[in-house]
């Protein structure tokens, strides 16, 4: 079947410090991978994505890389900003039944 | 086009009474699912339409709920004889006709049953 894992929160930063956030998963077939963002009290925000093997998704300086033969998708930023802090969540997806399969989330704090 | 619409953002109702949740999906778009999503957990799935046909709603959590989308275009989510379990973010998600671009969520209904 369809799972998604991610490390378990909360993790706590330091402005600038490097952030990862791991991600595996299982599928059946060749998924798409993502990573959401949630801010406190909204929705899901698309952060990033990879639709096949070896592709790298990227966007306001986080970058995760699709690793087809250790089953992963971590979540990187070389720089965090308090303004980064909110919940990440891994997902892929099952393009046979049509739907996103989402990891638990992990909060990210970040101090000034 | 200003994304997915959610109505209401917060319903606060008595336990038994029936809630009505409503989704307005980008326009462009014709999937349209529904997840919940409970304190400390990720989204999960619920049901979804393309157009107006609900393609997979085994994943509804019993009978008491309900979903329609009869025009292919805004959907419902309905919560029978509603419970405090029930109490949870409701997310409503839309997408092409592909989720390999993966999904544009709207902000959410908060449901809590007292």
């Amino acid at each position: 079947g369809n799972s998604v894992t991610q490390m378990e929160g909360p993790v706590t930063l330091s402005e600038e410090a490097f952030l990862t956030i791991n991600c595996t998963y299982t599928a059946t077939g060749y998924p798409s991978l993502f990573w959401y963002v949630q801010y406190p009290g909204e929705g899901l925000q698309l952060l990033l994505k990879a639709t096949k093997a070896d592709d790298k998704g990227s966007n306001k300086g986080f970058e995760a890389t699709y690793r087809k033969e250790t089953t992963s998708f971590h979540l990187e930023k070389g720089s965090v900003q308090v303004s980064d802090s909110a919940v990440y969540f891994c997902a892929l997806s099952d393009r046979t039944l049509g739907r996103l399969y989402f990891g638990r989330g992990t909060q990210l704090t970040v101090w000034p | 086009d200003t994304g997915v619409s959610q109505d209401p953002r917060h319903k606060i109702t008595k336990r038994g009474q029936n809630v009505t949740f409503r989704c307005d999906p980008i326009s462009e778009h014709n999937r349209l699912y529904w997840y919940r999503q409970t304190l400390g957990q990720g989204p999960e799935f619920l049901t979804y339409f393309q157009n107006e046909a609900q393609l997979e709603k085994s994943r509804l959590l019993s009978d008491r709920f309900s979903a329609e989308r009869p025009k292919g275009s805004f959907s419902t989510l309905e919560i029978q004889r509603t419970e405090q379990g029930d109490s949870a973010m409701y997310l409503c998600a839309s997408s092409w006709d592909t989720t390999d671009y993966g999904y544009t969520f709207g902000s959410g209904t908060r449901l809590t049953v007292v």
